[in-house]
């Protein structure tokens, strides 16, 4: 079954440190590109990150960069983002996402994290 | 990096048509044939309706359709029905390896 499936969402104090995974499965995982995408409670969709299918470029949306890292292990199928210093405007739903040439073809249901003190 | 611009709500009722709109820059909608348009039903992930501008994934009803001119890019969701009921979010393709969602439009359907 083509499922991404994320974890590691939490409630977590400002300043500190977590890190998101999403696990691939049912498809060719070291071939595709891969983002996050996250979406405040009650708000739209931002876009995170991506990495390229084998993890030699990295870009980030400007209110991550510095904070966010994104990174994959391809043998193990799973897609990662390392939230450092995380603040109150990163409480959001966190979803991995698929890229085909462009487009976001598949997510995951996504994690939660809430930062608050 | 600023969110593509929607309307907050639309309303239409059953078996009509329904247009959302999505205006950005010549830096993203207007530069790139990369826009595509994602249903959200509440609580649900984000599904893709609409790719490269026109282009629909395999299974979605050929009630939606997309297009663009200029800065500003369309989904048309002929038809209505009341499972069409959700927030729609275009997104597109920004350049420099970025990508940029709409704040999106919850459309209403009477």
């Amino acid at each position: 079954q083509v499922q991404l499936l994320e974890s590691g969402g939490g409630v977590v104090q400002p300043g500190t440190s977590l890190r998101l995974s999403c696990a691939a499965s049912g498809f060719t995982f070291k071939s595709y590109g891969m983002h996050w995408v996250r979406q405040a409670p009650g708000k739209g969709l931002e876009w995170v990150a991506v990495i390229w299918y084998d993890g030699s470029d990295k870009y980030y949306a400007d209110s991550v960069k510095g904070r966010f890292s994104i990174s994959r292990d391809n043998p193990k199928n799973t897609l990662f983002l390392q939230m450092n210093n995380v603040r109150a405007e990163d409480t959001a739903a966190y979803y991995c996402a698929r890229e085909d040439t462009w487009h976001f073809d598949l997510w995951g249901r996504g994690t939660l994290v809430t930062v608050s003190s | 990096q600023s969110a593509l611009t929607q309307p907050r709500s639309v309303s239409e009722s059953p078996g009509q048509s329904v247009t959302i709109s999505c205006t950005g820059t010549s830096s993203d909608v207007g530069g790139h044939n990369y826009v595509s348009w994602f249903q959200q039903h509440p609580g649900r992930a984000p599904k893709l309706m609409i790719y490269d501008v026109t282009k629909r994934p395999s299974g979605v009803p050929d009630r939606f359709s997309g297009s663009k001119s200029g800065n500003t890019a369309s989904l048309t969701i002929s038809g209505l029905q009341a499972e069409d009921e959700a927030e729609y979010y275009c997104c597109s393709y920004a350049g420099s390896n970025t990508w940029v969602f709409g704040r999106g439009t919850k459309l209403t359907v009477l």
